[in-house]
C-alpha cells in the first residue's frame, strides 16, 4: 500500500524567506510523486510531478522538489516566499497511468509580511 | 478549454436526507475520479470511472453512496441517507486515458457538504 506523510500541518515563513514543505512517502513500486496547491475557494492545481525522469523537478511559480529514493522523500522548496504563495499544499503518490492519487494531510503555508 | 466543474458548490442538509453531487469533467477526458476530504483529514479516493464503467470503487465508504456516469460524460454522486460523518469536501477530477506513464488529473473546486 502507498502512503504519504507531510510533516507540519502549518508552516509560517516571512516574505522573502525560504519555503520548505516536507513530504515522505511509502510505496512498494516505483512511485509517481506530485505536489498540488489549493488556494482559497479553488480546486487543486498541480505544482509539479516526478515521473522517474530527472530527480530535481521544477514546477510553476518558482517551486521545485527533489526526489530522494534513499530517504523516501520529495520535499518542496522555493527560495523566496511571496505573499501569493499562502495556500494549502498537498503531496501525493500514485502508481502511475490512470491510478488513483494517495494524498498526505496537507500543509497550510502562511507568509508573513 | 473549460475546467472540471462541480455543482453545487455548497450543500447543507439534515441527517437522513438525500443529496446528489454533480461533476462535469473536461471534455474528452475518459477518466473521472471522486475524492473526499473530511475536516482535518487527508483527501481520500472514492472511485474511478473509465468512460461509463467503474474501474475502481475501493474507496466508497458504504452502500449509502452511489456513483453513476451515464454515457461516459458527467457523473453524479448520491448520498442516501446522509449521515453526520459524510460532511466534508467532495472533489472530482478528470484525465485523459492514454495508457501512458501518467495522466495528469485536473481537479474541480469541490462541493462542500454539511450534514446537520
Amino acid at each position: 500500500a502507498q502512503s504519504v506523510t507531510q510533516l507540519g500541518s502549518h508552516v509560517s515563513v516571512s516574505e522573502g524567506a525560504l519555503v520548505l514543505l516536507r513530504c515522505n512517502y511509502s510505496s512498494s513500486v516505483p512511485p509517481y510523486l506530485f505536489w498540488y496547491v489549493q488556494y482559497p475557494n479553488q480546486g487543486l492545481q498541480l505544482l509539479l510531478k516526478y515521473t522517474s525522469a530527472a530527480t530535481l523537478v521544477k514546477g510553476i511559480n518558482g517551486f521545485e522538489a527533489e526526489f530522494k529514493k534513499s530517504e523516501t522523500s520529495f520535499h518542496l522548496t522555493k527560495p523566496s516566499a511571496h505573499m501569493s504563495d499562502a495556500a494549502e499544499y498537498f503531496c501525493a503518490v500514485s502508481r502511475g497511468g490512470s491510478e488513483k492519487l494517495v494524498f498526505g494531510k496537507g500543509t497550510k503555508l502562511t507568509v508573513n509580511p | 478549454e473549460a475546467g472540471v466543474t462541480q455543482f453545487p458548490s455548497h450543500s447543507v442538509i439534515e441527517k437522513g436526507q438525500t443529496v446528489t453531487l454533480r461533476c462535469d469533467p473536461i471534455s474528452g477526458h475518459d477518466n473521472l475520479y471522486w475524492y473526499r476530504r473530511v475536516m482535518g483529514k487527508e483527501i481520500k479516493f472514492l472511485l474511478h470511472f473509465v468512460k461509463e464503467s467503474k474501474q475502481d470503487e475501493s474507496g466508497m465508504p458504504n452502500n449509502r453512496f452511489l456513483a453513476e456516469r451515464t454515457g461516459g460524460t458527467y457523473s453524479t454522486l448520491k448520498v442516501q441517507p446522509a449521515e453526520l460523518e459524510d460532511s466534508g469536501v467532495y472533489f472530482c477530477a478528470s484525465s485523459h486515458w492514454t495508457g501512458g506513464l501518467h495522466n495528469e488529473q485536473f481537479f474541480g473546486p469541490g462541493t462542500r457538504l454539511t450534514v446537520l
